[in-house]
């Protein structure tokens, strides 16, 4: 299994562009979530996903939009990149036991800087 | 929101010492995670905690949540320059993790 794929690994945008980080899974997972990280300041929700058709904001939401047509892919979209973007993007996926929620399987991140 | 506070924030120690951080918030959690995250990489998960009072060991590691399910902590022992790594804390089915502590273990 190739468990969770980000795509691409790095980029570097403009202020103002639009592009959109890819994420896939291949495990079924009815969970999907994209955090971004900073120096010092952990992982940050910024939005996620309980099943296809189903997403819903995290901590850090604004300046960004997610779709989740499919199980499988959960896309990450930044409208208009601001230089506040630049960081450490990381998508994972999860499933349920019972009530409680297993643990994530992380992608390998995307390095984005917004110059 | 349940917020996850990890200390210390950074820990630097000699190979072969051991050590313990700490992940506390004001709110009970039903269960708990702790991954390792090491440089370019995504975190990984270490260990689940659910039951109050609950101890987990995993080699050289030993997971511990507290009574209440507010808090949790990790002890190492005998560290190894491969303990190198952020660990984090999650909250299970919130999806918050803590800040995390960064640790470096010297040969």
């Amino acid at each position: 299994n190739a468990g969770v794929t980000q795509t691409p690994k790095f980029q570097v945008l403009k202020t103002g562009q639009s592009m959109t980080l890819q994420c896939a899974q291949d495990m079924n997972h009815e969970y999907m979530s994209w955090y971004r990280q900073d120096p010092g300041m952990g992982l940050r929700l910024i939005h996620y996903s309980v099943g296809a058709g189903i997403t819903d904001q995290g901590e850090v939401p604004n300046g960004y939009n997610v779709s989740r047509s499919t199980t499988e892919d959960f896309p990450l979209r930044l409208l208009s990149a601001a230089p506040s973007q630049t960081s450490v993007y990381f998508c994972a996926s999860s499933y349920s036991i019972g009530s409680l929620r297993a643990g994530y399987t992380f992608g390998s991140g995307t390095r984005l800087t917004v110059v | 929101t349940q917020l996850l506070e990890q200390s210390p924030q950074f820990l630097s120690i000699q190979e072969g010492e051991n050590l313990t951080v700490y992940c506390n918030s004001s709110s009970v959690f039903s269960s708990l995670q702790w991954y390792r995250q090491e440089p370019g990489e995504g975190p990984v998960l270490l260990v689940t905690v659910v039951t109050g009072g609950e101890v987990k060991k995993l080699k050289r590691l030993t997971f511990q949540f507290g009574d209440a399910r507010k808090d949790s902590s990790l002890h190492i022992t005998a560290a190894q320059p491969g303990d190198t790594g952020l660990y984090l804390c999650a909250g299970a089915n919130d999806m918050r993790f803590g800040a995390g502590t960064r640790l470096t273990v010297k040969p």
